[in-house]
């Protein structure tokens, strides 16, 4: 089975200053998607970036980008110019593609991620 | 605008009772799923439906129960048989099962056993 693992339960960033969350996941399959989604105080979850691991370039989307190690099967999330409303639990999220792991997304446990002045 | 909405917001049981959450679509999404969050576990999933009159078991299915009797809606039900059903219920679609196709959330549900 799909595992996604997130082994920093809380990070502190200072505002405008560059943070990394780190993601792990296992896995047999070769092709899959993996995404980072945001849950800010209010509960709603946001996509924030996502990365097809047939892609070698590593996804962006303005202050968030990602640097996806394949073989590692790590996928971590950089924020740079960290702002106060980047504050929120941050998860990794596994999705597959073969029957069975192509309807579901795997959740990792969650890094809350504080910014402080 | 399209979206998810989840009702109620908040709910309060005591033990021994069935509740119902409900969740509906207008997204015209293929696949629904409800998922329980819980502090430290991150979000783990109850069910899923891919299409209408059908479901699968998540990881989590004793002691909850749905139904997908029209593409829109996917209602789970928090049964007296869940020994621990205190927690936040998160609904969601997304429009294929294959490929990249973003999950979209509702704004969740408080479920408190008294």
């Amino acid at each position: 089975a799909q595992t996604v693992t997130q082994s920093q339960p809380e990070m502190s960033v200072q505002e405008a200053e560059t943070v990394t969350l780190s993601c792990t996941y296992d896995t047999s399959e070769s092709d899959y998607y993996l995404f980072w989604y945001k849950q800010p105080p209010s509960r709603q979850m946001i996509l924030v970036i996502r990365q097809e691991a047939y892609k070698q370039q590593n996804a962006t989307e303005n202050r968030f980008s990602v640097n996806f190690q394949k073989a590692a099967k790590s996928f971590s999330l950089k924020i740079s110019d960290s702002q106060l409303g980047d504050a929120a639990m941050y998860f990794c999220a596994y999705r597959g593609t073969i029957a069975g792991t192509a309807s579901k997304l795997t959740f990792g446990t969650g890094t809350r991620l504080q910014v402080t002045l | 605008d399209g979206g998810i909405t989840q009702s109620p917001k908040y709910l309060f049981r005591k033990e021994g009772q069935n509740v119902t959450l409900s969740c509906e679509q207008n997204l015209n999404h293929d696949a629904m799923y409800w998922y329980r969050q819980d502090p430290g576990q991150g979000l783990r999933l109850i069910y899923y439906s891919q299409i209408v009159n059908d479901f699968q078991k998540g990881d989590i299915a004793e002691g909850y129960s749905v139904s997908r009797e029209k593409k829109e809606s996917f209602p789970l039900t928090v049964t007296s048989a869940q020994k621990n059903p205190t927690a936040f219920y998160l609904c969601a679609s997304i429009s294929g099962a294959e490929g990249a196709n973003v999950l979209t959330f509702g704004a969740g549900s408080r479920l408190t056993v008294l």
